[in-house]
């Protein structure tokens, strides 16, 4: 089954550490993957595509086939960044998401 | 270019009663797909459209239903409401389908 796994409901760091969202996913095939944020009170945005291999706002995120991964990471988090953040895969025309990780970034 | 819209921004029904929530995709975007946000099941896919034809559907009743104009424009519709069915709804839109999906801000829907 086609599933997409965000293990922590809250990651907590401080001002300046880095940041390391974790995302496993379970799907046959070559998969097409997403991280959306959700600032409060803000529309769900579209982060990254890892097709694009880009960076936004410091963040990144590699595939890793071989552990069914796809991990965003920044290297210093900002409180700026303080939001839910969500994993998704494209299959089939939809959109599966991860539950989501709440991102608390502390001064 | 605007953004995704979603009318109305805030709904509140009882039961048994129809809903129907209206979406505005980015000028020029053909897909149109609509979401469940719930704080239980978090985000949960409910259907694309694409060139007015339904490509694909979630595992919802048949009380969800939904359709696209020839402008693209989506509607969905729920009928019979149900206390469970209270939820942030969601519409995104993509170029053509299998397309990065841009989101809307969401119709907030209370049943009581």
């Amino acid at each position: 089954a086609q599933r997409v796994t965000q293990p922590e409901k809250l990651l907590s760091v401080f001002k300046g550490a880095p940041v390391e969202l974790k995302c496993n996913y379970s799907y046959s095939g070559s998969p097409e993957l997403f991280w959306y944020v959700q600032y409060s009170r803000q529309r769900l945005q579209l982060l990254l595509r890892h097709i694009s291999r880009e960076s936004i706002k410091g963040f990144t995120a590699d595939l890793n086939k071989g552990e069914t991964s796809f991990h965003l990471k920044k290297p210093f988090a900002q409180e700026e960044d303080s939001a839910m953040y969500y994993c998704a895969l494209h299959s089939s025309y939809k959109l599966i998401f991860g539950s989501g990780t709440r991102l608390l970034v502390r001064p | 270019k605007a953004g995704v819209t979603q009318t109305p921004r805030y709904l509140i029904k009882t039961r048994g009663q129809q809903v129907t929530l209206s979406c505005s995709p980015i000028s020029g975007h053909r897909s149109v797909s609509w979401y469940q946000q719930t704080p239980g099941q978090g985000l949960q896919f409910l259907f694309e459209y694409f060139s007015e034809t339904q490509r694909n559907k979630g595992n919802f009743p048949g009380r969800f239903s939904g359709r696209q104009f020839s402008n693209s424009r989506s509607e969905m519709n729920v009928s019979t409401l149900e206390l469970g069915d209270s939820a942030l709804y969601l519409c995104a839109s993509s170029l053509e389908l299998a397309d990065t999906q841009y989101f809307g801000p969401g119709t907030r829907l209370t049943v009581l």
